[in-house]
């Protein structure tokens, strides 16, 4: 299957920082990449859909201010948690798709704010 | 996107086949089955995808009822690596899911 790759697989911050993570699609062009959060034994939980070029769209209850995408190329997408708090603390993961076809996931960043 | 029902979980005999069910009766013609499955801290691997034949890959096998409301994932000899929370998804452009089935591969 096609290659996504994230980075910081994990990271730790402090309070009132931003944290900025970034899912890299290597061997295809992603027209489309999803952010999802997952907390401890619950399933993923998407967050926003992002296409190249555009503006994302975030699920109901998921603050846009907070968690900002930038779709900026077909192969890289970024995820900025701003001003996280102890409660932002989760697994991120992103995935990437081509046109109307499968979603291949990174490898997850795990989150830590102190 | 359809929401799907799954057992919570399964057990399974190593060298055994699994097979995994999936509800997903408000599924809509342009909507395919996905099956991902996630091993403990990691991202969600993806298996196979089908829309209304029947598929296999060198993973799985997918069968697909003719009506399409239910779809059943087959691991046809289940090694302990297998061990893994499996997620059936009903997509159109986007992928929400479910809360999947917890396969546990026994010796």
């Amino acid at each position: 299957g096609a290659v996504v790759s994230q980075h910081p697989s994990w990271v730790i911050c402090k309070s009132g920082t931003s944290v900025k993570i970034e899912c890299r699609s290597l061997d295809f062009q992603a027209t489309t990449m999803f952010w999802y959060r997952q907390f401890p034994k619950q399933s993923l939980m998407l967050m926003a859909t992002s296409n190249e070029g555009s503006k994302a769209t975030y699920e109901q209850g998921v603050e846009k201010d907070k968690f900002l995408i930038n779709h900026a190329s077909l192969t890289l997408s970024t995820l900025t948690v701003t001003s996280a708090h102890p409660e932002d603390s989760s697994f991120y993961i992103c995935s990437a798709s081509r046109q109307g076809r499968e979603a291949f996931f990174g490898q997850g960043t795990r989150l830590t704010v102190v | 996107d359809a929401k799907t029902t799954q057992p919570t979980s399964m057990d399974c005999a190593e060298g055994r086949a699994a097979n995994l069910p999936c509800n997903h009766s408000t599924i809509s013609g342009n909507e395919y089955v996905y099956w991902y499955r996630q091993i403990h801290s990691q991202g969600p691997q993806y298996i196979i995808h089908g829309l209304k034949n029947n598929e296999t890959n060198e993973m799985a096998s997918l069968i697909i009822t003719e009506d399409r409301k239910s779809s059943t994932l087959i691991l046809p000899h289940a090694t302990l690596r297998d061990t893994a929370v499996y997620y059936c998804i009903a997509a159109g452009n986007q992928f929400y899911f479910g809360t999947g089935t917890s396969l546990t591969v026994i010796p």
